[in-house]
C-alpha cells in the first residue's frame, strides 16, 4: 500500500521569503508524484506532477518540487512567496500507469506573514 | 472546457434523510473519481468509473452510499440514512485517458448533518 507524510501540519512564512514544505511518500512499486493546492472554500488544482524523467518539477506559480528517489521525497519549494499563496497544500501519490485513486496527505496550511 | 462541475455546493440535512449529489465532469474525460475530505485531512478516495463502469470502491464507501454513471456522462453520489459522521466535503474529479492520472477536480459539496 502507498501512503503520503507531510511532515508540517502548518508553515508560517514572512511575504517574499522563500518556502519548502515537505513530503515523504512510501511504496513498493513506482508511482506518480503530485502537489495540489486548495485556496479556502474550493476545490484541488494541480500545481505539478512528476511522472518521469527530470527529478526537477516546475509547475504553476513558481512552485517547483524535486524527486529523490534515496529518500522517497518530494519537497516542494517557492523562492519568494506571496500573500496570494495562503492556501492548503497536499502532497499526493498514486500506482504509475494504473490511472486509479490517487493517495492524498494530510495537508500542510501555508502561512504567509505580511 | 468548463471545468468539473458539482450541484449542489451545499447541502444541510438531518440525520436519517437522504441526499444526493450530481458531478458533471470536463466532456471528454472518461474516468470520474469521488472524494471525501474531512477537517483537516486530505481527500479520501470513494470510488471511480471509467465510462459507466464502476471500478473500484472503498471501503470507506459503505452500504449506505451508492454512485452510479448511467451513461458515462454525469454522476451521483447518494447517501441515505444520513449520520453526523457523514459531514464532509464531496469532491469530484475527472481525467482523460493516458494522462499520468492528472485529475480535475471539481469544486466540491459541503454536507452538514445535523
Amino acid at each position: 500500500a502507498q501512503s503520503v507524510t507531510q511532515l508540517d501540519s502548518q508553515v508560517p512564512v514572512f511575504e517574499e521569503a522563500p518556502v519548502e514544505l515537505r513530503c515523504n511518500y512510501s511504496s513498493s512499486v513506482s508511482v506518480y508524484l503530485f502537489w495540489y493546492v486548495q485556496y479556502p472554500n474550493q476545490g484541488l488544482q494541480l500545481l505539478l506532477k512528476y511522472l518521469s524523467g527530470s527529478t526537477l518539477v516546475k509547475g504553476i506559480n513558481g512552485f517547483e518540487a524535486e524527486f529523490n528517489k534515496s529518500q522517497t521525497s518530494f519537497h516542494l519549494r517557492k523562492p519568494s512567496v506571496h500573500i496570494s499563496d495562503t492556501a492548503e497544500y497536499f502532497c499526493a501519490v498514486s500506482l504509475m500507469n494504473r490511472d486509479d485513486k490517487i493517495i492524498f496527505g494530510k495537508g500542510t496550511r501555508l502561512h504567509i506573514l505580511p | 472546457d468548463t471545468g468539473v462541475s458539482q450541484d449542489p455546493r451545499h447541502k444541510i440535512t438531518k440525520r436519517g434523510q437522504n441526499v444526493t449529489f450530481r458531478c458533471d465532469p470536463i466532456s471528454e474525460h472518461n474516468r470520474l473519481y469521488w472524494y471525501r475530505q474531512t477537517l483537516g485531512q486530505g481527500p479520501e478516495f470513494l470510488t471511480y468509473f471509467q465510462n459507466e463502469a464502476q471500478l473500484e470502491k472503498s471501503r470507506l464507501l459503505s452500504d449506505r452510499f451508492s454512485a452510479e454513471r448511467p451513461k458515462g456522462s454525469f454522476s451521483t453520489l447518494e447517501i441515505q440514512r444520513t449520520e453526523q459522521g457523514d459531514s464532509a466535503m464531496y469532491l469530484c474529479a475527472s481525467s482523460p485517458v493516458l494522462t499520468g492520472n492528472e485529475q480535475y477536480f471539481g469544486p466540491g459539496t459541503r454536507l452538514t448533518v445535523t
